[in-house]
């Protein structure tokens, strides 16, 4: 079946980088693509950026500066990596497949992160 | 940006009644807007995708209308266990989410 996991470090100092990994499992990368998407606690969702299908990428432009996503395909792995983080980028992030329609049809568990010295 | 204005914040409703939530977009996002149930401490979940049609999976209790700027989702009769927070997001330009109508029971 369809899986998502995300995993990385729950804490991160101001100005330092995020790194995460999003694996899956039940379908290819190369054929569906994968969104990431972070949630401040108690806020709205907010579409950060997808790998495509393709190995494209896209990316929301109030992130695009300091936002960066790859992939590998060999081990079923998608990764985000933020700079520059601040207190205002804490939140739960997600990984989602995206379906034929670019909606968000499976999603991980998500991940909390917090920001902070 | 596409500016996704949610109403009611917070809707409080008995079990059997019918629950309408709206969005808002701030401009023409041509049908393409989905929406999401959150239950407390899980994942978002797709309910409707393209305005008007139902995922797999999801009681056939919801539903989805608009056009243009409008839209809405419909639960006719509603169950203890759509208490939850609802997302409408939209993907014709720049994607964004709403910031949610949150659902308690009367």
């Amino acid at each position: 079946q369809v899986q998502l996991k995300e995993s990385g470090p729950g804490l991160v100092q101001p100005s330092e980088t995020l790194s995460l990994t999003c694996t899956v499992s039940g379908f290819s990368l190369t054929s569906y693509s994968v969104s990431w998407v972070r949630q401040p606690s108690g806020k709205g969702p907010e579409w950060m950026g997808r790998m495509w299908y393709d190995g494209d990428t896209a990316y929301n432009s109030a992130l695009k500066s300091r936002l960066s996503i790859s992939r590998d395909t060999s081990k079923n792995q998608v990764f985000l990596k933020m700079n520059s983080l601040q207190t205002d980028d804490t939140g739960t992030y997600y990984c989602t497949r995206d379906d034929l329609n670019n909606s968000f049809d499976y999603w991980g568990q998500g991940v909390m992160v917090t920001v902070s010295s | 940006d596409i500016q996704m204005t949610q109403s009611p914040p917070v809707l409080s409703a008995s079990v059997g009644d019918r629950v309408t939530l709206s969005c808002k977009a701030s401009q023409n996002i041509n049908k393409n807007l989905d929406w999401y149930q959150q239950k407390h401490g899980e994942a978002p979940k797709l309910l409707i995708y393209y305005t008007n049609n139902l995922q797999t999976g999801i009681p056939s209790r919801f539903s989805g209308s608009g056009s243009g700027t409008d839209y809405t989702l419909t639960i006719s009769s509603l169950q203890p266990e759509d208490v939850a927070t609802y997302y409408c997001y939209q993907y014709n330009s720049g994607p964004t989410f709403g910031a949610g109508t949150k659902l308690e029971l009367k």
